[in-house]
């Protein structure tokens, strides 16, 4: 079974500040998602990846996907409190497809 | 286009009795699978329904089931509640059953006293 590692567990930095958040596996992603919850919410999908090397960007948050495709991270620029939320990156298994498997998440809490 | 529905939000049921949870996926989409998410395990894989047909399922006790309609509405069903089923249900959904991009819906909170 693929086990997705997120890094750090949990992240509090001040407004204006910039994070990143890591998302590894010793085995290859088909392909990588990335989304944001909020408490009492489901979480909402931010950007996908699939390509080896992809950098995708959606404003202030600039999504990397590893060459070798077992690596991804998401940059925070300028955070802001609406960044506030638990981070998660998932990913289709390799052993059936259509099923995903989700990392522990990265919390983030930005202060102002 | 309406997003993923979830009935009801909230729920408080007591040991040994059964629960069913309802999701009404975005339209068109086809595919949907539940979770449960709690604090100690995060988001784990309960099932995928897709065409009436469950296609995968997570590594959960029979007490844990769901069905789809033909109009893609899917329900969970748990039955002889335990106190660790206290959980946030989530139920995602797809456009087809090979997509990568899976949408969820708000949860359902459930607790058991």
């Amino acid at each position: 079974t693929q086990l997705l590692e997120q890094s750090p567990q949990f992240l509090s930095i001040q407004e204006g500040e910039n994070l990143t958040v890591y998302c590894n596996s010793s085995s290859v992603f088909s392909s990588l998602q990335w989304y944001r919850q909020e408490p009492g919410e489901g979480p909402v999908l931010l950007v996908t990846v699939v390509t080896g090397g992809e950098v995708k960007k959606l404003k202030r948050l600039t999504f990397q996907f590893g060459d070798a495709r077992k690596d991804s991270s998401l940059h925070i620029t300028a955070a802001q409190p609406g960044d506030t939320g638990l981070y998660l990156c998932a990913s289709m298994t390799t052993d059936s497809w259509g099923k995903f498997q989700f990392g522990a998440g990265t919390q983030v809490v930005v202060t102002p | 286009k309406a997003g993923v529905t979830q009935t009801p939000r909230y729920l408080i049921k007591t040991r040994g009795q059964q629960v069913t949870l309802s999701c009404s996926p975005i339209s068109g989409h086809r595919s949907v699978s539940w979770y449960q998410q709690t604090p100690g395990q995060g988001l784990q894989f309960l099932f995928e329904y897709f065409s009436e047909t469950q296609r995968n399922k997570g590594n959960f006790p029979g007490r844990f089931s769901g069905r789809q309609f033909s109009n893609s509405r899917s329900e969970m069903n748990v039955s002889t509640l335990e106190l660790g089923d206290s959980a946030l249900y989530l139920c995602a959904s797809k456009s087809t059953a090979s997509s990568y991009e899976q949408y969820f819906g708000p949860g359902t909170r459930l607790t058991v006293t």
